[in-house]
């Protein structure tokens, strides 16, 4: 059972340009998370979604953010118009819920984006 | 404001000691709260899960407490092995509706042989 795959796992982008993150969850998995780590920090939460669904994006920065996970398909995690201060380790992880159980979370490998 | 603290500065022991690594919170409720291993340039991995009812979880050489009086979770490692050399993170959720976590900075343990 293949885990959570992330591609790319490095990502170079100039400022100003697009960047695009995703994430396949583990089989079975309905639930997608995105959190971002900056150096020397810890992960923050971005953004939980089921498919077709955004359930809690508060972590999501207001603008130039945005998350998907379509019927079919990876996840994207889109960044558009990229600063030097997005430069972070993006890691997606997944879980299965079954109403009301406590499910730990499964993560990728992360992709690093640098910001030129 | 939510606050989840870990010892920012590494813990170093030796091979065959037992490592306990401590997780404090403030101005949480939390349904549950889990303990992740995170090594260089790779992903967080799931270690063991505690819930808000349990005082205490054990898994092989690992075992985990939890205070939501004191507001703190215990992580240990006995027998500790070079090969447990990695940053440690904790994490809750706020409630089960709310799956989000919030995670710690994380201690780095490093054990000598």
């Amino acid at each position: 059972n293949a885990g959570v795959m992330q591609n790319p796992r490095h990502l170079v982008r100039r400022r100003g340009q697009e960047a695009r993150l995703r994430c396949s969850p583990m089989k079975g998995h309905s639930h997608v998370y995105w959190y971002r780590q900056l150096p020397e920090e810890g992960l923050k939460f971005m953004v939980y979604l089921q498919k077709e669904n955004i359930i809690d994006e508060s972590g999501m920065p207001k603008e130039r953010f945005s998350a998907e996970f379509p019927k079919e398909g990876p996840s994207i995690l889109r960044i558009q118009q990229v600063v030097r201060g997005d430069s972070a380790a993006y890691f997606c992880a997944s879980s299965v819920v079954a109403g009301g159980t406590y499910n730990e979370q499964f993560f990728g490998p992360g992709t690093r984006l640098t910001v030129l | 404001s939510q606050k989840i603290e870990q010892n920012s500065e590494a813990l170093n022991i030796q091979e065959g000691k037992t490592a306990t690594l401590t997780c404090n919170y403030t101005n949480y409720s939390p349904a549950y709260l889990q303990w992740y291993r995170q090594d260089p340039g790779r992903g967080p991995v799931f270690l063991l899960l505690i819930r808000e009812n349990e005082k205490e979880k054990r898994k092989e050489r690992l075992k985990v407490t939890f205070d939501t009086t004191l507001k703190q979770s215990l992580f240990h490692i006995t027998a500790s092995q070079p090969a447990d050399s990695a940053t440690y993170l904790c994490a809750l959720a706020r409630d089960t509706g709310r799956r989000a976590l919030t995670f710690g900075s994380g201690t780095r343990l490093q054990v000598q042989p």
